[in-house]
């Protein structure tokens, strides 16, 4: 596609349930990375992939959080037992590797 | 990766010129000076980057100094719609780097 598309844009979930967070990256774009971003506040680094190399994890909070990539395409973000403190808009990008990132609007998560 | 400082928020009376400055007084010499900007409630957006030599583009004009350890961002003429976090970030523009966001400065274009 002609830019970073996430899905779904927002999402609500009971404390407690797990969710799943999508990324599509740009065509041909071997970095994917995703950020959160909590209410009023700077962005948080989580993880990165680049090609086959083994992400980079070092930005997850949690054991409860986790994400996967399928080649350079799809990667899909995994939060397990959400809490409350994870309500965030979850940002992804992608870039060719060391050059420009692209973002995508986000993921807007609420957990009540 | 190299830590930069900005302040906190800025105002710009919409028309003139907005001077977004960054001090990046540990830079390496491998290393760019990258410009994002975040609209409220969108993903941020890539604006401009340079190494040493200043830049420009359709968006803005950057500034580096010979020392390289500040830059300025500038957006000639300010509209309303350029009102957000604007980030200055420093990298080394190597496959398999990441990138760190810090506060940003928050611009307010005024009428």
């Amino acid at each position: 596609g002609a830019g970073v598309s996430q899905s779904p844009s927002n999402k609500v979930t009971e404390k407690g349930k797990d969710v799943e967070l999508r990324c599509d990256p740009i065509s041909g774009h071997t970095a994917l990375y995703w950020y959160r971003q909590r209410l009023g506040q700077g962005l948080e680094f989580l993880i990165y992939f680049q090609g086959n190399s083994a992400p980079d994890k070092s930005g997850l909070p949690s054991d409860r959080f986790s994400a996967e990539r399928t080649g350079e395409s799809v990667s899909t973000l995994t939060i397990q037992r959400t809490q409350q403190e994870d309500s965030a808009v979850y940002l992804c990008a992608s870039s060719l590797g060391g050059a420009t990132i692209y973002f995508g609007e986000g993921s807007w998560l609420t957990v009540v | 990766d190299a830590k930069t400082t900005q302040p906190t928020s800025m105002d710009c009376a919409e028309g003139r010129a907005a001077n977004l400055p960054c001090n990046h007084s540990t830079i390496s010499g491998n290393e760019y000076v990258y410009w994002y900007r975040q609209i409220h409630s969108q993903g941020p957006q890539y604006i401009i980057h340079g190494l040493k030599n200043n830049e420009t583009n359709e968006m803005a004009s950057l500034i580096i100094t010979e020392d390289r350890k500040s830059s300025t961002l500038i957006l000639p003429h300010a509209t309303l719609r350029d009102t957000a976090v604007y980030y200055c970030i420093v990298r080394v523009a190597r496959i398999g780097n990441d990138m760190r966001f810090g506060a940003g400065t928050r611009l307010t274009v005024k009428p």
